[in-house]
């Protein structure tokens, strides 16, 4: 069956680094692009971007560039989420989502990565 | 960029129906039929409940249907559960000058 398991919750400084990985399973990773999903404490889910698992393309959305980074292992099925010079107002559970194969929807996710930016 | 707009709470008695709406514009809803819903319980991650507008997921019980009239879509709840209680999201396909896709703000549906 279809699994995607992301790594464990992370506490971090400001201007730290971080990366959540998500280590697919059931599936070949290069056959759904994966995107990446934010949501911040008690707020909405946000659509951060996608990563071409073909070629290791990454689109970010308005708002993710720059300090964000999506890229694969596809030696171990993983896609990764780095955030660079981490602020507080990235404390959220990161989230990534298989595309359902072109229908333009997310239909298997992983569990969720708390990301803590704290002093 | 604007997120697509949810009513904050929508409640109902069991065995009622709830209408939940989800506005968006003519970049996204209005002009794309990838229109999906997802529910999302606490401290859980989202499920995927309708996709395309009104297609059902495999194991995604009928009492859940989607429909679309010009820049909004909304998803129904017929005969509702207990275990229907959770928050949930619409989502689009935003087109225009980059390939995008925009949430709504949510919706959290409270069974009475």
């Amino acid at each position: 069956q279809v699994q995607l398991v992301q790594s464990e919750s992370e506490l971090k400084s400001p201007g730290a680094s971080v990366k959540v990985s998500c280590k697919t399973s059931g599936y070949s990773i290069t056959d759904y692009a994966m995107n990446w999903v934010r949501q911040a404490p008690g707020q909405g889910l946000e659509w951060m971007g996608w990563i071409n698992t073909n070629t290791g393309k990454p689109t970010y959305a308005r708002g993710f560039t720059g300090r964000f980074v999506f890229s694969l292992d596809t030696s171990v099925s993983t896609a990764y989420l780095q955030i660079s010079s981490l602020k507080t107002d990235d404390t959220a559970v990161y989230y990534c989502a298989r595309d359902n194969g072109g229908d333009f929807d997310f239909d298997y996710w992983g569990q969720g990565t708390l990301v803590t930016v704290s002093s | 960029q604007s997120a697509l707009t949810q009513p904050p709470s929508v409640s109902g008695s069991p065995g009622q129906s709830i209408t939940i709406s989800c506005s968006g514009s003519s970049s996204d809803v209005g002009n794309y039929n990838f229109v999906s819903w997802y529910q999302q319980h606490p401290g859980k991650a989202p499920k995927l409940m309708i996709y395309e507008v009104t297609k059902r997921p495999s194991g995604t019980s009928n009492r859940f249907s989607g429909s679309k009239s010009g820049n909004t879509a909304s998803l129904t709840i017929s005969g509702l559960q207990a275990e229907d209680e959770a928050d949930y999201y619409c989502c689009s396909y935003r087109g225009g000058d980059s390939f995008a896709f925009v949430f709504g703000t949510g919706t959290t549906v409270t069974v009475l």
